[in-house]
């Protein structure tokens, strides 16, 4: 199974569109990210969730809206998309326990914004 | 926020030679995590190894080892017996209290 899937992996879209990426950790984490990597393979935090509480908020224009309806999962909503809006954007996920931290990844999501 | 800096944007090695990837960090902090990724063609971020700060010895994995300079805020990656698989992005990173942050990346090519 996989630990951290984050949908769809390629995202195409039209530059004004609204569109949403899905987040899912099954490791029992509460602790949950979203990164952007730019075309320099730059990775920036934009958010971080603990708990369903919005702990990091990284200068993202408001456009950008994570909800997180429980400690599984992280969605990223983003509306009237932009050009600059296009990356690739990974969910991350960790846990404090046993001093034992590190994040796992998703395989992230291609957005392509035309 | 605590910035990481990887000063070489590009390193090659041969096959089987050892290559060190550098990495320095800005922290007030006395307990936190450092980290290096890598993330091969495929996209993925892959862990390769993990640094206590409160821990002095450095840690190995395999071919992999660091050297950790607390007092000067360094955290290299040394890479031993180098493979052609081991071409990748590699990322260093800073975790404290649930905020982790990256370096831009070193793009490491392992020529054979």
């Amino acid at each position: 199974d996989t630990a951290v899937s984050q949908t769809p992996k390629y995202l195409v879209t039209q530059m004004g569109n609204d569109k949403s990426i899905k987040c899912e950790q099954n490791l029992g984490h509460d602790t949950m990210y979203w990164y952007k990597q730019d075309s320099k393979k730059f990775l920036k935090i934009m958010f971080s969730y603990n708990n369903k509480e919005l702990i990091i908020n990284e200068t993202v224009p408001n456009r950008f809206s994570p909800k997180s309806p429980d400690k599984a999962h992280l969605n990223l909503h983003i509306n009237s998309l932009e050009l600059g809006d296009s990356a690739v954007y990974f969910c991350a996920s960790s846990q404090v326990q046993h001093r034992n931290e590190k994040l796992f990844f998703g395989s992230g999501t291609q957005l392509s914004v035309l | 926020a605590q910035t990481v800096t990887q000063s070489q944007p590009e390193m090659s090695v041969q096959e089987a030679e050892t290559v060190t990837l550098s990495c320095t960090y800005d922290t007030s902090e006395s307990n936190y995590y450092l980290f290096w990724y890598k993330q091969p063609p495929s996209r993925q971020m892959i862990l390769v190894i993990r640094q206590e700060a409160y821990k002095q010895q450095n840690a190995t994995e395999n071919r992999f080892s660091v050297n950790f300079q607390k007092a000067a805020k360094s955290f290299s990656l040394k890479i031993s017996d180098s493979q052609l698989g081991d071409t990748a992005m590699y990322f260093c990173a800073y975790y404290n209290n649930n905020d982790m942050r990256f370096g831009a990346g070193t793009r490491l090519t392992v020529k054979p």
